[in-house]
């Protein structure tokens, strides 16, 4: 089993649509978790961090669920500049600098 | 500011050539790192530097020698590189607690012929 796995689409959705994408990880001892986005030839970006409480940014919302070890992310009204790839990122414990990376999940919104 | 700079942006090099990467980061981040990314792939950790000292080499071929100068400068020494090294470089960085996110800066994209 991958240490962090995604669904790699392509999931190709109209605009004004809602997308939802998981992400479950192996380690239990994983302490932090973020969505990133990665634009093609392009460097990734934070797009937020997960909280266990769960947090909101506009039309992006971001679950976690450490019982199930994974976590989501919602995209409500896509927008065309939503289409890009989405990195779930798990860092591989408490007190280590080691970040994994999922295989990313691409999203193309189409007009 | 949450800006991190690498140099060159693109580099094309033959498999004799020496060339190094540059990355710099002004946020007082304690943590620093590098990354390969292949096309469709995820970034793959190469190399940790946590308070100037490396805590992570993840058995990168010698070929690739890393080095930090101070707590700003990140650098990767390239020397006999195979065509199967071209990829795109990012370096990242993030605060010294490691349960924090990185930020990435915009990579060099490097060429072996």
């Amino acid at each position: 089993r991958k240490e962090v796995e995604q669904d790699p689409g392509p999931f190709n959705v109209p605009e004004g649509a809602t997308v939802a994408f998981n992400c479950t990880y192996s380690n239990s001892a994983s302490q932090s978790f973020f969505w990133y986005r990665q634009d093609c030839r392009k460097e990734p970006k934070l797009l937020m961090s997960v909280y266990s409480s769960g947090n909101e940014d506009g039309r992006f919302t971001a679950q976690l669920n450490r019982a199930s070890q994974y976590i989501s992310l919602l995209i409500r009204d896509s927008k065309l500049s939503d289409s890009a790839t989405y990195l779930c990122v798990v860092n591989a414990g408490s007190g280590t600098y080691k970040y994994i990376f999922g295989t990313g999940t691409r999203l193309k919104v189409l007009a | 500011d949450t800006e991190v700079t690498q140099t060159p942006k693109h580099l094309v090099m033959g498999m004799t050539n020496k060339k190094s990467l540059k990355c710099e980061q002004h946020m007082g981040h304690r943590a620093m790192y590098w990354y390969k990314q292949k096309a469709k792939k995820p970034p793959e950790l190469m190399f940790v530097y946590s308070y100037e000292k490396l805590s992570i080499n993840e058995s990168v071929p010698s070929r690739f020698s890393p080095e930090c100068p101070n707590s700003s400068l990140l650098n990767l020494h390239l020397h006999a590189l195979q065509p199967e090294d071209s990829a795109l470089y990012l370096c990242a960085s993030s605060p010294k607690d490691p349960s924090y996110e990185q930020y990435f800066g915009p990579g060099t994209r490097l060429t072996v012929t």
